[in-house]
């Protein structure tokens, strides 16, 4: 049981370069999440999904966009990156249980964009 | 004001050492409450959730007052291996429903020394 993975683990971009992060998870769970986590910022909503072939904007979208063909993988797309992106991505997903609200991390992605 | 807000440390503290974290959240209609810890250059992971009548979980102890909207978190008898960041996080509402909104704290560093 893999839980949730991520890749790749680590990038480095140019600016106005373009790639697709890419999370799965084999817990059938129906949430889905994207996270950023920057040193004194903590951990900020990108966007998240509440089934197959939905998303939805969280805190800081822009820059970024997703889907979820499938219900096991959730993707993350940097169009046009910019320094400003350089961070750690994390995914995350959790199950539908009512007051069940553990969500489970991936191992993160290291992004650099010079 | 944060919408979760933690002391960031560090706390250095020796082996076998009691020590307590605290945590404010902003927003009055939150609903779950947890404490995640996270090893460094690690994804964060579930160490307890938090109930209003306070919980125990070995030498690890939360509590929670809604009426101050405040978190703690006590760590008795420190070991080496609880050296992390331990992030303060609070389930509210995302698009005006419950899925599951995690608003993280930035985390509080604990170094426990021999």
């Amino acid at each position: 049981n893999a839980g949730v993975t991520q890749t790749p683990k680590f990038r480095v971009l140019k600016t106005g370069q373009s790639m697709t992060l890419l999370c799965a998870q084999d817990m059938n769970h129906e949430y889905m999440y994207w996270y950023r986590q920057d040193p004194g910022m903590g951990l900020r909503l990108i966007h998240y999904s509440v089934g197959e072939g939905t998303t939805a904007k969280g805190e800081v979208p822009d820059g970024y966009n997703v889907s979820r063909l499938k219900k096991q993988n959730f993707l993350l797309g940097l169009e046009s990156a910019a320094p400003s992106q350089t961070s750690v991505y994390f995914c995350a997903s959790r199950s539908t249980g009512t007051g069940t609200y553990e969500q489970y991390f991936g191992p993160g992605t290291r992004l650099t964009v010079t | 004001r944060k919408e979760v807000e933690q002391d960031p440390g560090p706390f250095n503290v020796p082996e076998g050492a009691t020590v307590a974290f605290n945590c404010t959240y902003s927003n009055s209609a939150s609903q779950s409450f947890f404490w995640y810890r996270q090893d460094c250059r690690k994804e964060p992971k579930l160490l307890m959730s938090v109930y209003s009548s306070g919980n125990e979980d070995g030498r690890f102890t939360a509590q929670l007052n809604r009426a101050s909207q405040y978190i703690s978190l006590l760590i008795r008898d420190s070991k080496l291996s609880d050296s992390a960041t331990y992030l303060c996080v609070v389930n509210g509402l995302l698009g005006g429903t419950s899925y599951g909104k995690l608003t993280f704290g930035q985390g509080t560093i604990l170094t426990v020394h021999p």
